[in-house]
């Protein structure tokens, strides 16, 4: 079935930093979505990129759908303590169902 | 606008015993999805209905059963519960079937076996 790898699985990082994380995938998705989630929460939609090539920016978050189909990488500017949370890819299927596949998490944490 | 309602929010049940978890999608949203998220994972995909039909169903066994009703709200259902059903788990809605229709999360129904 179709995995998606996901790195780093935390990052431990000062606040102000710049953040970088990317999923890649031996299948290939009609759609990219990046989400976050927040303790006792559900994923939250982030970003969601369409086109292979597509580099689509929400606010200090930048992300980019890869040529191949196959893999993402979400950036995060000037990094700030609301940021931290788990970050999730997850690639969108169409196949009769509507399906995401998702990463195993970055889990980021800030230190003032 | 409300977004995914789902009920309730935390749950206990005993080994065996079934349980029905509701989900509320957003206004407008015709497609409803049912995900699996245990602790540290990424959530795992279940059903999925789109006009009160099942359009997919994932690796999951026959316990786990779902519908949609007329107003597209949803149920999940899971008979003789294992120790293993522990998890969050999650609705989200969409308005389409396509691939530009995003899925939009609940906050998830934390459901506990002992």
């Amino acid at each position: 079935g179709q995995q998606l790898n996901q790195s780093p699985q935390s990052m431990f990082i000062q606040e102000g930093e710049d953040v970088s994380m990317n999923c890649t995938s031996s299948s290939i998705f009609n759609t990219w979505l990046w989400y976050k989630q927040d303790p006792g929460e559900g994923p939250v939609l982030l970003i969601a990129l369409y086109k292979a090539g597509e580099l689509t920016s929400n606010g200090r978050l930048t992300a980019q759908f890869g040529i191949t189909r196959k893999d993402s990488f979400l950036n995060i500017s000037a990094s700030i303590p609301s940021d931290v949370g788990i970050y999730f890819c997850a690639g969108h299927i169409i196949q009769g169902a509507q399906k995401l596949v998702f990463g195993q998490g970055t889990r980021l944490t800030i230190n003032p | 606008d409300a977004g995914v309602t789902q009920s309730p929010t935390h749950l206990i049940k005993t080994r065996g015993q079934h349980v029905t978890l509701r989900c509320s999608p957003i206004s407008g949203h015709k497609s409803v999805s049912w995900y699996q998220q245990v602790l540290g994972q990424g959530p795992q995909f279940i059903f999925q209905y789109y006009e009160k039909e099942e359009r997919g169903r994932g690796n999951f066994p026959d316990r786990f059963s779902a519908r949609q009703f007329p107003n597209y709200s949803s149920e999940l259902n899971v008979n003789a519960l294992l120790l293993g059903d522990s998890a969050l788990y999650l609705c989200a809605s969409s308005l389409g079937q396509g691939a530009f229709s995003p899925l939009h999360f609940g906050n998830g129904t934390r459901l506990t076996v002992t």
